[in-house]
């Protein structure tokens, strides 16, 4: 039972447009969320974070949206640059069980 | 150096073989964590531990164990390796909120 998923598994975005990652989460306790990503022979890297508190976060040109009624967040990558080609995993978890449970990850390619 | 030490970053073995990773972190963080990364499956937790005395199965532990010999010391044992074992293999550690993962292990089972 995939409680986080990411339907897309890639994205094109030509560069300097902007670049939307989705993620669906199925279990109502989750209350923190995170984007993690991950460049080729690497590790993934914490990118930016959300508390089911708000409903946005912002980081320089990256902004996470939580909507909690529809268990939807997004990450909004404005304006994309050939550097942000990786693998995105969305993650959540909540308080008392700090596991992280991922995503499938989605392939963001910024054509230049 | 990296918070997170992955050893060995790659590996091939026989089907049958024991074979350990290691993974050691300088985050000074109680949790540490062992995931696979799959083709299309994402990240999967096999064991984690919140502190030197604490380990716990993951979603996916059959075919694994796990050593946790000191806070920063986290180890992956596969007893008898297979070849559905083939995979990358991440440890990470983490703080409150955050994970910080190592640069993983690519192991190959033949």
């Amino acid at each position: 039972d995939q409680q986080v998923k990411q339907n897309s598994p890639s994205l094109s975005v030509q560069e300097g447009r902007i670049s939307i990652l989705n993620c669906d989460y199925t279990n109502s306790m989750f209350d923190y969320f995170l984007w993690y990503k991950k460049y080729p022979a690497e590790g993934p890297t914490f990118l930016i974070s959300i508390s089911s508190i708000k409903d946005k976060n912002e980081d320089g040109r990256f902004t996470v949206f939580l909507n909690k009624s529809a268990k939807h967040l997004s990450l909004h990558i404005v304006p994309s640059q050939p550097g942000d080609s990786a693998v995105y995993f969305c993650a959540a978890s909540f308080f008392g069980n700090e596991k992280l449970t991922f995503g499938t990850g989605t392939r963001l390619t910024i054509i230049p | 150096d990296a918070d997170v030490t992955q050893t060995p970053r790659n590996r091939i073995t026989k089907t049958g073989k024991r074979i350990m990773l290691e993974c050691s972190q300088t985050k000074g963080h109680d949790r540490m964590y062992w995931y696979r990364q799959d083709p299309g499956l994402g990240l999967r937790l096999i064991y984690y531990s919140f502190d030197v005395k604490d380990i716990n199965k993951g979603e996916i532990s059959d075919g694994y164990s796990v050593s946790r010999q000191a806070q920063a010391k986290f180890s992956l044992s596969l007893e008898s390796a297979i070849p559905n074992q083939t995979a990358l293999y991440f440890c990470a550690t983490q703080g409150n909120t955050e994970a910080f993962f190592g640069q993983g292990t690519r192991l190959t089972v033949v």
